[in-house]
């Protein structure tokens, strides 16, 4: 059981745009950074978005983020098939004293 | 460029213990701390804890204490993570990942290693 929910997948065309939801509470994505995480097949998860909504160097803008009070959301455009990936949110859980993630939305692009 | 290389695979019987190592390069070793996250197959991802090479501070998850140790060497920049009394359900990739203090994402990985625990 995750501290951070999120949706166990989501789909979309090739092209089209698509969000994925992290819920959380007052004592982690409340009032903390939240990122996301990429992790594509067989490979260890990297760095998406951070700070809510910053992307690292060569991240496309295709990949955006947003926070709002006790959640956040993850939003992909023009979809591509490389896009399939588990996608895991992540912040600081003030009262666990833990980093804390979601449970992972697999994307699928059909 | 920043780089994480871990240790390779290890397969361990019920009890054993393990030590995974996380070899750093591209950066100051000690400006960032290390963070250990584990994956068991099929799951998610679940922070282990939190070493400074900086001053050596550990934070560790609660479910993981008295059972892991972190630790550095400063002169090699590796990290290391140790887990005792090792049972079936710690099977799974062990990363490390950087990250300049504990509520900062974690910016670069490991490629992972798999501890397999299997009598």
């Amino acid at each position: 059981q995750s501290v951070l929910t999120q949706p166990p997948s989501v789909s979309a065309a090739p092209g089209q745009k698509v969000t994925i939801s992290c819920s959380g509470s007052s004592s982690n994505i409340g009032n903390n950074y939240v990122s996301w995480y990429q992790q594509l097949p067989g490979t260890a998860p990297k760095l998406l978005i951070y700070d809510n909504n910053k992307r690292p160097s060569g991240i496309p803008d295709r990949f955006s983020g947003s926070k709002s009070g006790t959640s956040a959301t993850l939003g992909i455009t023009g979809l591509q098939t490389g896009d399939e990936a588990d996608y895991y949110c992540g912040t600081w859980d003030s009262s666990l004293s833990a980093h804390v993630f979601g449970g992972g939305s697999k994307l699928s692009v059909l | 460029h920043v780089q994480l290389v871990q240790s390779g695979a290890e397969v361990k019987k019920p009890g054993a213990s393990v030590k995974v190592s996380c070899k750093a390069s591209g950066y100051t070793f000690t400006s960032y701390g290390i963070t250990w996250v584990r994956q068991a197959p099929g799951q998610g991802l679940e922070w282990m804890g939190w070493i400074s090479p900086y001053n050596g501070n550990t934070d560790y998850a609660q479910k993981l204490q008295g059972r892991v140790t972190m630790s550095t060497d400063t002169s090699t920049s590796t990290a290391y993570m140790e887990l005792r009394s090792l049972r079936s359900d710690d099977t799974a990739v062990y990363y490390c990942a950087r990250q300049l203090e504990r509520p900062r994402p974690l910016d670069y990985w490991g490629q992972g290693t798999l501890v397999t625990v299997s009598s």
